[in-house]
């Protein structure tokens, strides 16, 4: 079983849609969650991070289960500009030297106009 | 600033070639990392210097050699490559921040060197 896991879509959705992404995580000591977008032959840019109380940056919205070891991605009022990969990424300490991210295999989002 | 700058930007070299990629920051991080991407699959972590001392090596085979001659800047060496080697590679650095806030040591990433092995 993948420690990080995600559905690769393709999500596709028109301008405006309300689009959701779930990532589910295996490591029970998992600590840190983030979000980070990628653009086609780009480097992974953060998106923002996400906290156990659930945080939100303007149409995005970030939540954080733990009981349930999953982190969700919710984007509002799709933009044409949304369009990426989106990756979940996962931080867990370990013993000895620690793994430092822990990527998700990333959730294809194109927005049509 | 979270600038980290990555080159070249596109490399094309043969089996028997040896080239060199570079990365530099200057955020006054120390904690830098190169990963591997391969096309529509998530970056691989292959090592990690913390304070200039390689700190985590992703059993990566030895044609590829890191170096970190200082707190900015980070080198892979590359000799003897094969195809399959051919990627994306991505330079990243953190503040480097220890114990359990490395769990929360934020990663910036640089532009990648695009590399084919011919």
């Amino acid at each position: 079983r993948k420690e990080v896991e995600q559905d690769p879509g393709p999500f596709n959705v028109p301008e405006g849609a309300t689009v959701a992404f779930n990532c589910t995580y295996s490591n029970s000591a998992s600590q840190s969650f983030f979000w980070y977008r990628q653009d086609c032959r780009k480097e992974p840019k953060l998106l923002m991070s996400v906290y156990s109380s659930g945080n939100e940056d303007g149409r995005f919205t970030a939540q954080l289960n733990r009981a349930s070891q999953y982190i969700s991605l919710l984007i509002r009022d799709s933009k044409l500009s949304d369009s990426a990969t989106y990756l979940c990424v996962v931080i867990f300490l370990s013993s000895g030297s620690a793994r430092q991210l822990t990527f998700g295999s990333g959730t294809q989002l194109t927005v049509l106009p | 600033d979270t600038e980290v700058t990555q080159t070249p930007k596109h490399l094309v070299m043969g089996m028997t070639n040896k080239k060199s990629l570079k990365c530099e920051q200057h955020m006054g991080h120390r904690a830098m990392y190169w990963y591997k991407q391969k096309a529509k699959k998530p970056p691989e972590l292959m090592f990690v210097y913390s304070y200039e001392k390689l700190s985590i090596n992703e059993s990566v085979p030895s044609r590829f050699s890191p170096e970190c001659p200082n707190s900015s800047l980070l080198n892979l060496h590359l000799h003897a490559l094969q195809p399959e080697d051919s990627a994306l590679y991505l330079c990243a650095s953190s503040r480097g921040l220890a114990g359990v806030q490395r769990a929360t040591d934020t990663q910036y990433f640089g532009p990648g060197t695009r590399l084919t092995v011919l």
